[in-house]
């Protein structure tokens, strides 16, 4: 079974500081990871999808890196506002985290 | 283009009832999945299907059952509700999947509330 692990599981910053987000997990096989992000009683938005062949995907503000040998992916927010407020998911494989829950602080 | 539709958004069973979670997708995609949330927890898988008339348990399939007789369908059903499935259901769709290599990007309904009394 695969596991997925986030850490934090909890994150409060103040507005503008940098945010990394961890996501790791059990094995350094061949497949694509996703970040989604998910607002309190919402669904999941799709933020990045890094494909296996890839090492980091970016957009706008978030970049996302993957290292397979290692088996982590980190997830950078460059200059937070509070609009990043939100729980941050990962998935590897079809399974999930349990999120890392931000806070940006205005 | 509406993507993975999910129905309903909210319901309250009573225990041992029945009901069918419905998901539909407009994306032509082979793949697709039905997930549970509980509150503070990641999502845990149910039942997958790799296309027409494959399906195949996933983590959690217990409780429950599924079927796919179309590309666009996967509906989810509950059989004798229980507490236990209270939570919050998830449907997504891909254009490939596990069996292909590399899992395609994931597209997610907006979600299910099931509250069983």
């Amino acid at each position: 079974k695969q596991e997925v692990t986030q850490i934090p599981a909890a994150l409060s910053v103040p507005e503008g500081e940098n945010l990394v987000l961890n996501c790791s997990f059990t094995d350094s096989a061949i497949y694509n990871l996703q970040w989604f992000r998910q607002d309190p009683g919402k669904g999941l938005t799709s933020l990045l999808l890094i494909q296996s062949s890839q090492r980091e995907q970016t957009s706008g503000r978030l970049n996302a890196s993957l290292d397979k040998s290692s088996g982590r992916s980190t997830l950078y927010i460059a200059a937070s506002q509070p609009g990043d407020s939100a729980t941050y998911l990962c998935t590897y494989k079809l399974s999930f985290g349990a999120g890392t829950t931000v806070t940006v602080r205005a | 283009n509406a993507g993975v539709t999910q129905t309903p958004k909210f319901r309250i069973l009573k225990i041992g009832q029945s009901m069918t979670l419905q998901c539909t997708q407009d994306m032509n995609h082979n793949y697709m999945y039905w997930y549970r949330q509980d509150p503070g927890m990641g999502l845990k898988l149910i039942y997958y299907s790799v296309g027409a008339g494959i399906t195949d348990k996933g983590e959690v399939p217990n409780g429950y059952n599924v079927s796919r007789s179309t590309t666009e369908d996967f509906p989810l059903r509950l059989e004798l509700a229980a507490p236990s499935q209270t939570s919050v259901y998830f449907c997504a769709s891909s254009y490939s999947g596990l069996a292909g290599g590399n899992t395609g990007e994931l597209f997610f309904g907006e979600g299910s509330r099931l509250t069983v009394l």
